[in-house]
């Protein structure tokens, strides 16, 4: 089945760059997502990207698409202490009745 | 966008009562309904899939008889953890899937479930 790797933990100061990694298996994957989740709550996406695109940015989210290495990764600019959460890639794929699998999740800590 | 609406949001039961977890599309008709699960610190890991009036769709490992999934109409669907135990104490979300729009997925809030 398919499997989506993520490390488990990021910590930066405040202000700095986040690079969230996701290595997934399944290469019929069509959408790529990017969900954070805070404690005790449900999922907000944060992002997609189509896996015929390389890079997508959406105001400080960059997301690049490594299609060949299926390696995808979040990119967060001028990290603020709200952006404390798990982060969580997830694919769809084509032959999973588009059903979504999710990373391990990356528990990212901003610190003043 | 579209709103999926989660009941409750967290509940307390006793061991072997069954507990009931809605989630209703205000804005949408989604045939197809997805039921995660996650453990403190995990991941979601999927239970099965509904779709409106058919049986779920189960995953390997998930019992069909424990974790009843009812999808009736295009708007409601819901999980019956059936005689709960500690062990099933867990987060449980919910998530519609739409065939129109990108991504096509949105998630309900989550059930906190904690079996005493």
């Amino acid at each position: 089945g398919e499997d989506v790797e993520q490390s488990l933990f990021l910590s930066v100061r405040e202000g700095d760059s986040s690079v969230i990694n996701c290595t997934y298996t399944d290469s019929s994957s069509t959408y790529l997502y990017w969900y954070k989740q805070e404690p005790g709550a449900g999922l907000q996406l944060l992002t997609y990207i189509f896996s015929n695109m390389d890079m997508k940015q959406d105001q400080r989210l960059t997301v690049l698409l490594n299609k060949k290495d299926k390696h995808l990764s979040l990119r967060i600019a001028d990290t603020q202490t709200g952006d404390s959460a798990i982060y969580f890639c997830a694919e769809s794929g084509t032959g999973g009745g588009n059903k979504l699998t999710f990373g391990t999740g990356t528990q990212l800590k901003v610190e003043l | 966008g579209a709103v999926v609406s989660q009941h409750p949001s967290w509940v307390i039961c006793k061991s072997g009562t069954s507990v009931k977890i809605e989630c209703r599309s205000l804005d949408f008709q989604a045939t197809t309904m997805f039921w995660y699960r996650q453990f403190p610190k995990q991941s979601l890991m999927l239970m099965a899939t509904s779709n409106e009036g058919s049986k779920a769709t189960y995953e390997q490992g998930v019992e069909k008889d424990k974790f009843l999934i009812n999808h009736a109409s295009l708007t409601l669907s819901t999980l019956t953890v059936t005689s709960a135990h500690p062990e099933d104490s867990s987060f449980y979300i919910c998530s519609e899937y739409q065939t129109t729009g990108t991504p096509g997925y949105t998630f309900g809030s989550g059930t906190r479930l904690t079996v005493v």
